[in-house]
């Protein structure tokens, strides 16, 4: 099994260009997650899924938006970059334990973007 | 009051030596905790689950404190491969949207000198 792939791994963008960043999981995981990481911030969720056809926001969504149209990708956009959004990407997936207690995570190699 | 906090280090410790790293937490509703794993430029991994009664896996022992909100984490007899930053990490009360959202500390960065 690969787990958790992400492309790219890095890319350069201009102010106002878009991109998308893709996350795949071959573990068949319900949830998916994208989080970034800053220097001096530690990781914060973006946006999050818990199933197929299902997004929400996490505590840093704006300028980003989201899609899971199969269970397996999990897509995060940005529709018009800013260098505030220059960061390391993570996704990451999990399933649910049914313990009541939190599901570990597995995370992807991560897309470092810079936006000029 | 941040939700997670952790002292940022550096720990720079020689090869050998015990280090503690300690995280405190500010909702004292929080259900589940671990300890996570970063080696520079890469993902964080799963290094343990951190459990009421404490609990040891190898060099490592992991113990919470509910009353005082905090979890700690010992790396005994350390090794070069310890190197790396640790995050402690927090699972808030559900939200009844579906899935624990974690809640990361900013880390510690360990480095073990031959």
């Amino acid at each position: 099994n690969a787990g958790v792939t992400q492309t790219p791994k890095f890319r350069v963008l201009k102010t106002g260009q878009s991109m998308t960043l893709l996350c795949a999981q071959d573990m068949n995981h319900e949830y998916m997650y994208w989080y970034r990481q800053d220097p001096g911030m530690g990781l914060r969720l973006i946006h999050y899924s818990v199933g197929e056809g299902t997004t929400a926001k996490g505590e840093v969504p704006d300028g980003y938006n989201v899609s899971r149209l199969k269970k397996q990708n999990f897509l995060l956009g940005l529709e018009s970059a800013a260098p505030s959004q220059t960061s390391v990407y993570f996704c990451a997936s999990s399933s649910p334990t049914g313990t009541g207690q939190g599901e570990t995570q597995y995370f992807g190699p991560g897309t470092r973007l810079l936006v000029l | 009051r941040k939700e997670v906090e952790q002292d940022p280090g550096p720990f720079n410790v020689p090869e050998g030596a015990t280090v503690a790293f300690n995280c405190t937490y500010s909702n004292s509703a929080s259900q589940s905790f671990f300890w996570y794993r970063q080696d520079c430029r890469k993902e964080p991994k799963l290094l343990m689950s951190v459990y009421s009664s404490g609990n040891e896996d190898g060099r490592f022992t992991a113990q919470l404190n509910r009353a005082s909100q905090y979890i700690s984490l010992l790396i005994r007899d350390s090794k070069l491969s310890d190197s790396a930053t640790y995050l402690c990490v927090v699972i808030l009360p559900y939200s009844g949207a579906g899935s624990y959202q974690l809640t990361f500390g900013k880390g510690t960065k360990l480095s073990v000198i031959p």
